[in-house]
């Protein structure tokens, strides 16, 4: 299975400032035929379900703000927000696609205000 | 809009069974591929099992593997988790995902909780 790593594990930001979340997983999820990485950004709050905010690493969903960002190729990923709000705060979860399931998660990034 | 929405957890003893159902509204339900995944107290979430648009792939967890089963009745919109010989570590909220184009999970229901104690 494809082993993802987050780091930090926790991060505190002031508010307009930018937060810069990493992950890596254990081997490449760039997959070659269609030259897209398999890998997904979720943000959740406190009583709710995970919210997809980018997919192929770089794609963001309908109706997130722009001030989120996704970046990195085969191995190395990371999610930028560009100037923190309020809502922002959450934990933050990379997820890979490529193979067949298990769809392995990150262990999470937990983003507070400083 | 799409919604999907979770039903069936509760409280059950350890080697007891539970069959959660979810219910789906907002999009053509045949077509898309969903997915089980649960979260454990203060935990990030897991991968549970996997079910195809048409029922012909399926996949599961490894920790799930032979206590568990998914399953889907296209002509109800509902999709299902029979779980059998349940243990403590099982204890999550349990939330019901909808694929996008791809693997990733794009719609996903509120959750519900599954607790497995004596």
């Amino acid at each position: 299975d494809i082993v993802m790593t987050q780091s930090p594990d926790s991060l505190a930001v002031s508010l307009g400032e930018r937060a810069t979340i990493n992950c890596k997983s254990s081997r490449s999820v760039l997959y070659n035929s269609d030259n897209k990485n398999y890998l997904a950004w979720y943000q959740q709050k406190p009583g709710q379900p995970p919210k997809l905010l980018i997919y192929w690493a770089s794609t963001r969903e309908s109706g997130v703000p722009d001030r989120f960002s996704g970046s990195g190729s085969g191995t190395d990923f990371t999610l930028t927000i560009s100037s923190l709000q309020a809502e922002d705060v959450a934990v933050y979860y990379c997820q890979q696609y490529l193979t067949a399931p298990p769809h392995t998660f990150g262990q999470g990034t937990k983003l507070e205000i400083k | 809009e799409v919604q999907l929405v979770e039903s069936g957890g509760g409280l059950v003893q350890p080697g007891g069974s539970l069959r959660l159902s979810c219910a789906a509204s907002g999009f053509t339900f045949s077509s898309y591929n969903l997915n089980w995944v649960r979260q454990a107290p203060g935990k990030g979430p897991e991968w549970v099992a996997f079910l195809s648009s048409s029922s012909t792939t399926i996949f599961y967890a490894d920790s799930v593997k032979g206590r568990f089963t998914v399953s889907r009745d296209n002509a109800k919109n509902s999709l299902y988790l029979q779980m059998n010989s349940l243990r403590a570590e099982d204890t999550a909220v349990y939330y019901c995902a909808r694929e996008g184009y791809s693997g990733y999970n794009a719609y996903w229901g509120q959750g519900t909780l599954v607790t497995v104690s004596s």
